[in-house]
């Protein structure tokens, strides 16, 4: 079953804006880890943040990680129309089976 | 990274038939997955493709109707039986590398529609 929630479902911006996007998770965790899919296709690999790290940044995504909340955020800053798509969280549930639990997912549409 | 291409990208299948999906990487992994995603919705583990055995199965899947192949380290099947319209979904791969043990690789799909 899907462990991770996120909000918004759907997101909307303007180009140059900042897009935030979070994701609350129900169990305890190795890793979590953002996705990116355009228009159905395959997943991009994003970024990954361990249980014992707390913020992590990779150009212009900054990720923050709280395990006593069971939270996860994603910022993109200076969005661009091509990072239109869909953004899901991931996690490592850290039993060995490195099996990922996704998200329900975030559609951000950036319009130019 | 890993080059990871899925055979066939998609297909328009009759209800009651079945479709074998496959998925080939070009380094070598050591686990391999297939997802499920239905339409508008998020990612859902089918299973883990084992090599040389059984696969092992998420709750709500049965190999009798998702059975899956992994006969070596860099490929796998999977089969959709006696589809359904309710089978219509994106049916990923992914893959652990080798030394690489946190991050999945992903196939860039196949998209099902069953009538």
């Amino acid at each position: 079953s899907q462990q991770g929630e996120e909000d918004p479902q759907a997101l909307s911006i303007q180009e140059g804006e900042n897009a935030t996007m979070n994701c609350s998770y129900k169990t305890s965790i190795n890793n979590l880890q953002w996705y990116r899919q355009n228009s159905g296709r395959g997943l991009v690999h994003l970024i990954l943040i361990r249980s014992n790290e707390r913020e992590k940044h990779s150009g212009r995504l900054r990720v923050t990680l709280d395990t006593s909340k069971k939270s996860s955020s994603l910022l993109i800053t200076a969005s661009r129309a091509a990072d239109t798509a869909s953004y899901f969280c991931a996690t490592d549930p850290g039993d060995s089976s490195y099996k990922l639990i996704f998200g329900s997912g975030t559609r951000l549409l950036v319009r130019p | 990274s890993a080059v990871i291409s899925q055979k066939p990208s998609r297909d328009i299948c009759q209800r009651g038939t079945s479709l074998t999906i496959q998925c080939q990487v070009d380094s070598q992994v050591t686990m391999m997955f297939w997802y499920r995603q239905q339409p508008g919705q998020s990612l859902t583990l089918i299973a883990t493709a084992n090599q040389g055995s059984e696969a092992t199965y998420e709750s709500g899947f049965v190999i009798d109707k998702f059975p899956i192949s992994r006969p070596n380290l860099t490929f796998s099947t999977l089969t959709v039986s006696n589809m359904s319209p309710e089978d219509s979904s994106i049916y990923l791969c992914s893959v652990l590398l080798a030394g690489i043990y946190n991050e999945q690789f992903f196939g860039p799909g196949t998209r099902l529609t069953v009538l």
